[in-house]
């Protein structure tokens, strides 16, 4: 089955400065990537996806790559403000419907 | 509109008790899904619910674990003779169908087995 690695497991970062997650996926058949946030006592919600078939996708300040080749995504933030503290989880969704496997999460700490 | 709603939000049992847990998806939603939330960890995958389709069970850890889904619509996960590493959140999810991925979460279940 799937497996997903995330890293790293925390990051702080200065305002203003950029962040980068990565989570490589085992399962070459995989052909959804989302990303979570999770604020402290809050519920995961979405904040960008990109599928196989794209290799980047941004939305304003948030962006993810695709390297299928290598097996891995990549989550960027940047100009970081302390609204970004949360824990990001990023996803891998293989050939089947439905199975979403998880990374570990990332704790994202934004320092002013 | 009205969220994904789970309930209890809380529950603390005893080891050996059997616990239920409600999730009212999103009217409208085909899709469910539960996953379990240990401290510090990832969301781990338990069961997928699509429609009328059989359920993908893949991810239930243990026989001591069932779910069900009635009319399409609330779904109850079933936990028996409860152990202490069952402590966790668990998280109910849905999506409008199996096109339209978007997981919308509710807010959980903290499970405590004493």
């Amino acid at each position: 089955g799937e497996n997903v690695e995330q890293h790293p497991s925390t990051l702080s970062v200065q305002e203003g400065d950029s962040a980068v997650i990565k989570c490589t996926y085992s399962d070459s058949a995989s052909n959804y990537f989302p990303w979570y946030k999770q604020e402290l006592g809050k519920r995961p919600q979405l904040i960008i996806d990109i599928r196989s078939n794209v290799g980047e996708k941004k939305d304003q300040r948030i962006a993810v790559t695709l390297n299928k080749t290598a097996k891995h995504f990549s989550l960027h933030i940047t100009e970081t403000q302390p609204e970004d503290s949360a824990v990001y989880f990023c996803a891998a969704r293989g050939s089947g419907w439905g199975k979403f496997q998880f990374g570990a999460g990332t704790q994202v700490v934004v320092t002013p | 509109g009205a969220g994904v709603s789970q309930s209890p939000s809380n529950k603390v049992t005893e080891k050996g008790k059997d616990v239920e847990l409600r999730c009212d998806p999103i009217s409208g939603h085909t899709a469910l899904y539960w996953y379990r939330q240990s401290l510090g960890q990832g969301l781990e995958f338990l069961i997928y619910f699509q429609g009328n389709s059989a359920p993908d069970k893949s991810g239930l850890p243990s026989d001591r674990f069932s779910a069900e889904r009635t009319g399409g619509s609330v779904s109850t996960l079933t936990i028996q003779r409860t152990q202490q590493e069952d402590s966790a959140v668990y998280l109910c999810a849905s999506s409008p169908d199996r096109f339209n991925e978007k997981l919308f979460f509710g807010s959980g279940t903290q499970l405590s087995v004493l």
